[in-house]
């Protein structure tokens, strides 16, 4: 079955930098857009950045463009998210996502990882 | 950028009552080419990842029970639990995916009543 588990998250201190990772099983990787959707404590899901299936399209939210990198690793079937300069309001539960369907764009997400716990403080 | 509102913030429903979650965008998300709404519904419990119910405005993904129905176009949009179980408390959210970047609305809490 389909498995998205995410590693990395910390406490960190604003302006450090920090890479989650996301590794994914029980699905052909390389055929699926993937996604990173965060949530902060006590507020709702923001979706934060994509990366297509060929890895042709890379889009981000206007919160975290310039600061944040999506990247995949075809050959060790894992997606990563590189944070730079990161700022107390980054502090979130990450979720990495899979898009529904293989071989396309705009599509929902129909696999969720568990998330992992980032927390940006002095 | 398109914006998501869902309407109300949270909901107090009554077991085997019904539940009606509304969303509206800022603009159409409805792709005149295929006449498929770009929109979808998940519902999220805590310590859990969110689960996709429903997409395409109103495509029941596998597994999701018939109770849960999703309706609307272009820019209004309703999810509806026909008849109301305890496990259905969560939050409810819906999510336009008709263009980057991608938004959610805020979200619909379900309590029992």
């Amino acid at each position: 079955q389909v498995q998205l588990v995410e590693s990395g998250g910390v406490v960190v201190q604003p302006g450090r930098s920090l890479r989650l990772s996301c590794a994914a099983s029980g699905f052909t990787f390389s055929n699926y857009g993937m996604h990173w959707v965060r949530q902060a404590p006590g507020m709702g899901l923001e979706w934060v950045a994509l990366i297509s299936y060929d890895e042709y399209d890379k889009y981000y939210a206007d919160s975290v463009k310039g600061r944040f990198t999506i990247s995949r690793d075809t050959s060790k079937n894992t997606l990563y998210l590189q944070m730079n300069s990161l700022r107390a309001e980054d502090t979130a539960v990450y979720y990495c996502a899979k898009d529904l369907t293989a071989y396309t764009r705009l599509v929902p997400f129909d696999q969720w990882g568990q998330g992992t716990p980032v927390t940006v403080s002095s | 950028d398109i914006v998501m509102t869902q309407s109300p913030d949270s909901l107090a429903v009554s077991l085997g009552e019904r539940a009606t979650f509304n969303c509206k965008s800022s603009q159409s998300v409805l792709y005149s080419s295929n006449n498929k709404n770009y929109l979808a519904w998940y519902q999220h419990k805590p310590g859990q990842p969110p689960k996709l119910l429903v997409y395409w405005a109103s495509t029941r993904e596998s597994g999701v029970p018939d109770r849960f129905s999703g309706s609307g176009s272009g820019t209004d949009f309703t999810l509806t639990i026909s008849s109301l179980q305890a496990e259905d408390v969560a939050v409810y959210y819906c999510q336009q995916y008709y263009s980057t970047p991608y938004s959610f609305g805020q979200g619909t809490k379900l309590e029992i009543k």
